[in-house]
């Protein structure tokens, strides 16, 4: 399967401290985004990074691609209480724009 | 915005029932899917379509089937429901073919199956 893999499985932190999550996927991709999910609803896009992107941003969030290490991360800074939510990466790939393929999510709890 | 609506938010059912869950997307969007989540396990895609009465099996398509008749609709169906489709379940759309294109989803469906 082409899932992506996020580490950790769950982080805890403090208001105000970073939040770094890390996604890993196998095969060849078109783009890799982040979505959010608070607890029992849909998943939110938060941002896209395309295969030839190293970094973006977008206010808090900063998004890092490693094509060659097959691995993204999604770094908050400066977090709060109402980031706590799981956080997923989806690949499309290369020859499918059409398929999202997620990952099992960090579950993040940000203590205030 | 995207409006993507799931019909019911909590179902319970019985073994063996006739289940579908209904999803309707305001967007005028090609693509429609259905998810399944489930603890420790992700999002995994049960089925997808890319047009009107066209599907594609996902991931786990069994016991499960999908209508599409129209554009906006797409609708998820347990033939004869099994403890082991207790889930929470989720519609999303897209874009049709493009570079790009996000996801979006509804709010999601908890099934219950007893």
């Amino acid at each position: 399967s082409q899932q992506g893999e996020e580490d950790p499985q769950a982080l805890s932190i403090q208001e105000g401290e970073n939040a770094t999550m890390n996604c890993s996927y196998k095969t060849s991709i078109n783009n890799l985004q982040w979505y959010r999910q608070n607890s029992g609803r849909g998943l939110v896009h938060l941002i896209l990074i395309r295969s030839n992107e190293r970094e973006k941003h977008s206010g808090r969030l900063r998004v890092t691609l490693d094509t060659s290490k097959k691995s993204s991360s999604l770094l908050i800074t400066a977090s709060r209480a109402a980031d706590t939510a799981s956080y997923f990466c989806a690949t499309v790939l290369i020859y499918n724009f059409n398929k999202f393929y997620f990952g099992s999510g960090t579950k993040l709890n940000v203590k205030p | 915005d995207v409006k993507v609506t799931q019909s019911s938010r909590y179902l319970v059912k019985r073994t063996g029932e006739k289940v579908f869950l209904e999803c309707v997307q305001d967007m005028d969007h090609e693509n429609m899917f259905w998810y399944r989540q489930d603890p420790g396990l992700g999002l995994r895609l049960i089925y997808f379509s890319y047009d009107v009465k066209m599907k594609e099996k996902g991931d786990i398509p069994e016991g499960y089937s999908v209508s599409r008749e129209k554009k906006e609709r797409f609708s998820l169906i347990l033939e004869s429901a099994s403890t082991n489709q207790t889930s929470m379940y989720l519609c999303a759309s897209s874009p049709g073919q493009g570079y790009g294109n996000t996801i979006y989803f509804g709010e999601g469906s908890w099934l219950t199956v007893v």
